[in-house]
């Protein structure tokens, strides 16, 4: 079965440009999830979705930041302008019905690099 | 606020066993995960604790006092391939809740 699938793997972009991070869920899951993770802060939750509709979003760092879920088998997170201290690794998991005390499955990542 | 803390990193030996420790300050408590994460890969999950007591999976034991605010990891017969990340995370708040993940703890296996 095919897990969580996330694009790009890589990207680097220019301080100002867009960005857009893609997320497929695994098939059935209920929740969807949109960390970012750095060495100085850890894994921080940014959003999560339940059956598409947005939960709670009081981790996107500001309105820079805007993720939605237009169906049940994907997500985008966007970033803009983007800035170089949006550099992280952005992870996308998804868990079943039983939301945050059910076992995330997290995909591989994007590692994003602002100049 | 929530809050959980870990050590940054351990060294051990090969063969050997050793513990992780995560205490937790949080308003509610739904749950208790360790996830393992290798330098570059995404986190897997190692266990889940909602219950105080020890679960025990294979190499891997998870213990949970829910009035102490504190959780350990044991891992026995430690192995070169342990080497990781090992993150504490816990669910809190009611409704649907929410996951907070500490910092993890950086285990060096040495032979």
């Amino acid at each position: 079965d095919a897990g969580v699938i996330q694009s790009p793997r890589h990207e680097v972009t220019e301080m100002g440009q867009e960005v857009t991070l893609r997320c497929k869920p695994i098939s059935g899951h209920d929740y969807l999830f949109w960390y970012r993770q750095t060495m100085m802060r850890g894994l921080e939750l940014l959003i999560y979705f339940n059956n598409n509709v947005p939960i709670d979003d009081s981790g996107m760092p500001e309105d820079r930041f805007s993720a939605k879920m237009p169906n049940a088998s994907f997500s985008t997170l966007k970033i803009q302008p983007s800035e170089p201290r949006d550099s992280a690794v952005y992870f996308c998991a998804s868990s079943g019905a039983g939301g945050s005390t059910d076992t995330q499955y997290f995909g591989p990542g994007t590692r994003l690099t602002v100049l | 606020g929530q809050n959980i803390d870990q050590p940054t990193e351990m060294t051990a030996t090969e063969g050997a066993i050793v513990q992780i420790n995560c205490t937790y300050q949080t308003s509610g408590f739904n749950g208790l995960f360790w996830y393992q994460q290798h330098a570059g890969e995404a986190p897997t999950f190692l266990s889940y604790n909602v219950l105080d007591g020890l679960e025990e999976k294979g190499r891997f034991s998870s213990f949970l006092s829910r009035s102490k605010g504190y959780s350990y990891l044991l891992l026995k017969e430690l192995q070169m391939k342990d080497s990781a990340s090992y993150l504490c995370a816990v669910a809190y708040g009611g409704s649907q809740g929410n996951l907070i993940f500490g910092k993890g703890t950086k285990l060096s296996v040495k032979p």
